[in-house]
C-alpha cells in the first residue's frame, strides 16, 4: 500500500519569506514523488517530481524539493515565498515496483502568502 | 497543444439519478485516469484506462464506470446516485503505455463538479 501524509492543512508566510510545505510518504518499495498545486476553481498543475538521482530536484515557479530516503520526506521548498504562491498544495506518490496505476494524493495544504 | 478539457463544468442531480461526465485528453496521451475530490480532500483515484480498456481501480463500488474511446477520450458514469458521490471529479490524461508509465506526469483538467441533493 503506498500512502501520503502532510502534516499542515495551512501554512502562512510572509511574502519574500522562504516557503515550506511538509510531506512524508509511505511505499512497499521505491517511490515515485510529484507535487502539484491547484488554484479555486482549476484542475491540479504539476510543479515537479522526483525519479530518481539528485535528491533535490527545481522545478516551476522557483519551486523545489529535497527527498530524504531515510525519513521518507519530500518536502517543498521557495527562497523566496510570493503573493500569487497562494494556493492548495499536493503531494503525491507511486510506488515504484507496485502494480498499482494511481497516485495517492495526501490531502493538501493551503498556503497563503501574506503581503 | 490543447490541454485536458472536461464537461460539463458544473450539475445538479438528485439522489439515484444517474449521470455521464466527459473528458477530452491532451493531445498525444493515450491514457485517461479519473478521480475524485471531496471538499477539503485530496483526489481519490477511481480508475484508469488504456486502449479503451480499464486497467487499474482504486476503491470504488461498481456503480461508478467508465468508457475510453479510440480517439482517446473518456466518460465516468456514476448510477444511482448518493449524496456522498457530490465533490470535484477531474480528468487526468498522459502519454506512454498504462502498465510502465508510472514516472509520467499526469495533465490534469479543470474537473466536473457534481452535487447531489
Amino acid at each position: 500500500a503506498q500512502s501520503v501524509a502532510q502534516p499542515e492543512d495551512q501554512v502562512n508566510v510572509a511574502e519574500g519569506n522562504p516557503l515550506t510545505v511538509k510531506c512524508t510518504y509511505s511505499v512497499s518499495g521505491n517511490p515515485y514523488l510529484f507535487w502539484y498545486v491547484q488554484y479555486p476553481n482549476r484542475g491540479l498543475q504539476f510543479l515537479l517530481k522526483y525519479i530518481t538521482g539528485d535528491n533535490l530536484v527545481k522545478g516551476s515557479y522557483g519551486f523545489e524539493a529535497e527527498f530524504n530516503k531515510s525519513q521518507t520526506s519530500f518536502h517543498l521548498k521557495k527562497p523566496s515565498a510570493l503573493v500569487s504562491d497562494s494556493a492548495l498544495y499536493f503531494c503525491a506518490v507511486r510506488d515504484i515496483t507496485g502494480s498499482a496505476r494511481q497516485l495517492t494524493f495526501g490531502s493538501g495544504t493551503q498556503l497563503t502568502v501574506l503581503p | 497543444e490543447t490541454g485536458v478539457t472536461q464537461s460539463p463544468t458544473h450539475l445538479i442531480k438528485t439522489r439515484g439519478q444517474q449521470v455521464t461526465l466527459r473528458c477530452s485528453s491532451q493531445s498525444g496521451h493515450n491514457t485517461v485516469s479519473w478521480y475524485q475530490q471531496a471538499l477539503g480532500q485530496g483526489p481519490q483515484f477511481i480508475f484508469q484506462y488504456y486502449r479503451e480498456e480499464e486497467n487499474g481501480r482504486g476503491n470504488f463500488p461498481p456503480r461508478f464506470s467508465g468508457l475510453q474511446f479510440p480517439n482517446y477520450s473518456s466518460e465516468l458514469n456514476v448510477n444511482a446516485l448518493e449524496l456522498d458521490d457530490s465533490a470535484l471529479y477531474l480528468c487526468a490524461s498522459s502519454a506512454g503505455q498504462g502498465r510502465s508509465s508510472g514516472a509520467n506526469v499526469l495533465t490534469f483538467g479543470a474537473g466536473s463538479r457534481l452535487t447531489v441533493l
